[in-house]
């Protein structure tokens, strides 16, 4: 199995600009998470979906942030307009509801300026 | 006072040393987590684990639950070991709790 799939891996924008973030679960789990990671803050829970459906984004910073999950096996991370302070790695991971096993993909570094 | 602390924050040995990290928890928890993160690559998942010892080559991860307290050892440490190693802690993978990192540099 390729693992789970991020992309792109590394994004550069302008404040306000749009940014998407994607991500494809490994086929066959059911539970996926979005997470960012800082220096300050380290890992946080962004939004997580069981099933495809969006069950607790309370971690989601502000409305700028969306996330969705069209089908098991894509979901995106959206930021509009996005800002400095969303400079960041965002990571997605998935899992089968269950088991309890994490598996991260390689992250997606943004930088905001 | 955070719900996962680990230490040291950072550690640096020799190559052979045997190494220690630490983990200890305030909150209720089915799992316990180690992660592994190379510098500027992903995270990999190296124990999860609810009790007792789980062992992987030259890696070993221990749980006290009572103790709220688990640690990760590592034997024969080599450069490539070097890496931050992420406790992390929840009820299950849904609410899971992070550790700050610790950051291991094993120098040869």
């Amino acid at each position: 199995d390729a693992g789970v799939i991020q992309s792109p891996r590394h994004e550069v924008t302008e404040m306000g600009q749009e940014v998407t973030l994607r991500c494809k679960p490994i086929s066959g789990h059911n539970s996926l998470f979005w997470y960012r990671q800082t220096m300050m803050r380290g890992l946080e829970l962004l939004i997580y979906f069981n099933n495809n459906v969006p069950i607790d984004d309370s971690g989601m910073p502000e409305d700028r942030f969306s996330a969705k999950m069209p089908n098991a096996s894509f979901s995106t991370l959206k930021i509009q307009p996005s800002e400095p302070r969303d400079s960041a790695v965002y990571f997605c991971a998935s899992t089968l509801v269950g088991t309890g096993e994490l598996f991260f993909g390689e992250g997606s570094r943004l930088t905001v300026l | 006072k955070n719900e996962v602390e680990q230490s040291p924050q950072n550690l640096t040995a020799q190559e052979g040393e045997f190494i220690t990290i630490n983990c200890s928890y305030s909150v209720g928890i089915s799992a316990l987590h180690w992660l592994q993160q190379h510098p500027g690559g992903g995270i990999v998942s190296l124990f999860m684990l609810s009790s007792g010892k789980k062992k992987h080559g030259r890696l070993i991860a221990t749980i006290n639950i009572q103790e709220k307290h688990s640690s990760l050892h590592i034997t024969a440490s080599h450069p490539r070991d070097s890496a931050v190693y992420i406790c992390a802690v929840g009820p299950g993978a849904q609410k899971l709790v992070f550790g700050q990192g610790t950051r291991l540099t094993i120098n040869p």
